[in-house]
């Protein structure tokens, strides 16, 4: 089965820092990786996707991610933290086989200013 | 942008009681889910739907849980009896192929009394 595991439920950066968020997945078949974006009291808004192609993906707000298939990682970077970065982020996992999308328990990111 | 709209928002319901979660998925999309996120919790998949019917559904989606599409725009989430576990907010998405990302609603808060 797949899963995804975050790995701190809690980062704080300061404004202006480098955004680190570690995500890494196990599944069976090659997978399909998402990170999405949840403000409070809001749904989740989709960050930036990698299915197939370059492993270097760039999503919204300056955030990107880089599929490493070595070591099953889907970690997310930002160059400059912002204050409105402050939220819950959640990577995600499904497949080509199985419409079973299984996220990890979310990370939430602070920003000090 | 078209969204995924789900109502109400909001939805308090007494214990035993049956209750309805609705969704609109954007409307030319083929695959529906459901998911649920217990306050201070990761997001849980839940089901997925295509076709007419269920593709996956996760452990927690046991006998007290269906779903239905009565027509050609809402994609609905019965639970016949509700337990005081199952208060949390509920995601609807949906998305037009498997390697594109869902599309989620805002949600719906399930309070059980």
């Amino acid at each position: 089965a797949q899963s995804v595991t975050q790995l701190g439920s809690h980062v704080s950066v300061s404004e202006g820092a480098l955004v680190l968020l570690r995500c890494n997945y196990s599944s069976s078949v090659p997978p399909y990786l998402f990170w999405y974006v949840q403000y409070p009291n809001q749904g989740l808004q989709l960050l930036l996707k990698y299915t197939t192609g370059a492993t270097l993906v760039k999503g919204i707000n300056g955030f990107e991610a880089e599929f490493k298939k070595s070591e099953t990682s889907f970690h997310l970077t930002k160059p400059s933290a912002h204050m409105s970065d402050a939220a819950e982020y959640f990577c995600a996992v499904s497949d080509q086989v199985k419409n079973d999308m299984r996220f990890g328990a979310g990370t939430r990111l602070t920003v000090k200013p | 942008e078209p969204e995924v709209t789900q109502t109400p928002s909001h939805q308090v319901t007494q214990m035993g009681q049956e209750v309805i979660l609705r969704c609109v998925p954007i409307s030319n999309h083929l695959y529906f889910y459901w998911y649920r996120q217990i306050l201070g919790q990761k997001v849980e998949f839940l089901v997925s739907f295509y076709n007419n019917e269920i593709s996956e559904k996760s452990e927690i989606f046991d006998d007290q849980f269906s779903v239905e599409r009565p027509d050609g725009s809402n994609f609905t989430l019965k639970i016949r009896s509700t337990k005081l576990e199952d208060s949390a907010m509920y995601f609807c998405a949906s998305h037009r192929e498997v390697d594109q990302p869902q599309h989620f609603g805002d949600g719906t808060r399930l309070s059980i009394l």
